[in-house]
């Protein structure tokens, strides 16, 4: 069954440092997403992405953010200066069809961020 | 903006019985309310989900009830099996231009054998 893939599925930095969570989504799919949760609260919804752009993004999503499909497969996000709050685990997702006209989002296992 | 209110936060059961979550939503316009089971270490895996213009829908041992007047919505799991044991989240989304689901906060349900 195809699937969602993130790497690195845990990765440790330092305040300051530049993170990038990489994602393959599923091939034929066309919507992207990230999602974080922060350990012992709610999955929350960052950014979403289509066709090379970001389609809609949260007052998470600051500055700070950045997403690319730098190839045909990839999807990263970009954490340029992680803060301490940064910590959490972070969910890519993909859907062959967009979230606003009811595409069924299907997850991959997570990558956690630990911000020391 | 739109808000997702779950309950029970945990939730504990014997093998065979029945596990009911539950949970409220603020956006009368949200249209679609998935399922999601969280097994430790992994992902949010769609088990189940209902559109506006169901009010049950039903995969084997796995039902979802919409109650769109009150604002509502149930997860039923019957014949509980180990193998349940994981959180679970209820989810929703608004039509009106938006992408994101937004999500409660978890139920851990545990099936003891």
């Amino acid at each position: 069954e195809p699937e969602v893939t993130q790497t690195p599925s845990h990765q440790v930095t330092q305040m300051g440092q530049e993170v990038i969570l990489r994602c393959v989504p599923i091939s034929n799919h066309l919507y992207f997403y990230w999602y974080r949760q922060i350990l012992g609260q709610k999955v929350e919804f960052l950014v979403s992405f289509y066709n090379n752009e970001i389609s809609e993004k949260s007052e998470i999503f600051d500055d700070q953010f950045s997403v690319e499909r730098p190839d045909g497969s990839n999807f990263t996000l970009k954490i340029r200066s992680t803060k301490l709050e940064d910590s959490a685990m972070y969910f890519c997702a993909s859907s062959v069809a967009s979230g606003r006209a009811g595409g069924e989002l299907f997850f991959g296992e997570g990558s956690r961020l630990t911000v020391l | 903006g739109e808000n997702v209110e779950q309950h029970p936060s945990t939730l504990s059961v014997q093998e065979g019985d029945s596990a009911v979550i539950k949970c409220t939503y603020s956006d009368s316009a949200s249209n679609y309310f998935p399922w999601y089971k969280q097994e430790l270490g992994k992902g949010p895996q769609l088990i189940i989900d209902i559109r506006s213009n169901v009010g049950e829908k039903k995969d084997q041992r796995i039902a979802v009830t919409l109650n769109k007047t009150a604002k509502h919505f149930s997860l039923h799991i019957t014949e509980t099996q180990p193998e349940d044991s994981a959180v679970y989240f209820c989810a929703a989304r608004s039509p009106y231009n938006t992408d994101k689901l937004i999500f409660g906060t978890g139920t851990r349900l545990q099936v003891f054998p």
